[in-house]
């Protein structure tokens, strides 16, 4: 099945520099690449997707980009605001009918210091 | 407002003990979830149901019992609970059509954090 990685664990940066969280995904055959951003006591909410006939996406301060041939996808936060602080979460899944479900990755903790 | 709901949102209780936690959507959605997210917060799928019926098992124990009386609603039994069991249920709901369209959007629950004692 599929293996999702994500690094780094935690990420410590100060308000208004850039984040980037990384994430590599296993089965070529994935094709749909969400964010979830979940803040403290909150289920994840998803932030930002891509899927895989797209390079990139931008929304705002929010980017991904996406490279099928290394599999592999990041998200890019940039001008952080303390709201930003939360745990991130990458995920990847093959679209196709009921039995498609979402991999996640282990997640990624945000701190955006003033 | 439009929403997944999940009761209760704390649960603690003693090793042994069964217990139930219960979810509903009204987005009309055609399939939910239960996720477990562990101390180290990695979100792993439980079980998913389409329109009441089970789609993904993914290796509970046969202690873990999921129930759909219809497809708004998804509740998790669990028997006999172990220390190990402590965790946040999340649920969550999606569309089918939208899984068609390419999206597999997840709609999470706040979560039900199970503490066994």
């Amino acid at each position: 099945g599929e293996n999702v990685e994500q690094h780094p664990s935690t990420l410590s940066v100060q308000e208004g520099d850039s984040a980037v969280i990384k994430c590599t995904y296993s089965d070529s055959a994935s094709n749909y690449f969400p964010w979830y951003k979940q803040e403290l006591g909150k289920g994840p909410q998803l932030i930002i997707d891509i899927r895989s006939n797209v390079g990139e996406k931008k929304d705002q301060r929010i980017a991904v980009t996406l490279n099928k041939t290394a599999k592999h996808f990041s998200l890019h936060i940039t001008e952080t605001q303390p709201e930003d602080s939360a745990v991130y979460f990458c995920a990847a899944s093959i679209s196709t009918g009921t039995a498609s479900k979402l991999t996640f990755g282990t997640g990624t903790r945000l701190q955006v210091t003033l | 407002d439009t929403a997944v709901s999940q009761t209760p949102k704390y649960l603690v209780t003693q090793m042994g003990n069964d217990k139930s936690i219960k979810c509903e959507q009204n987005l009309g959605h055609d399939t939910m979830y239960w996720y477990k997210q562990d101390s180290k917060k990695f979100l792993k799928i439980m079980f998913s149901y389409n329109n009441k019926e089970l789609i993904i098992n993914e290796t509970v124990p046969n202690r873990f019992s999921p129930k759909s009386p219809d497809k708004a609603h998804l509740n998790l039994h669990i028997n006999s609970l172990e220390l190990g069991d402590s965790a946040v249920y999340f649920c969550a709901s999606r569309t089918l059509a939208g899984v068609r369209s390419g999206a597999n959007v997840l709609t999470f629950g706040a979560g039900s954090r199970l503490t066994v004692l």
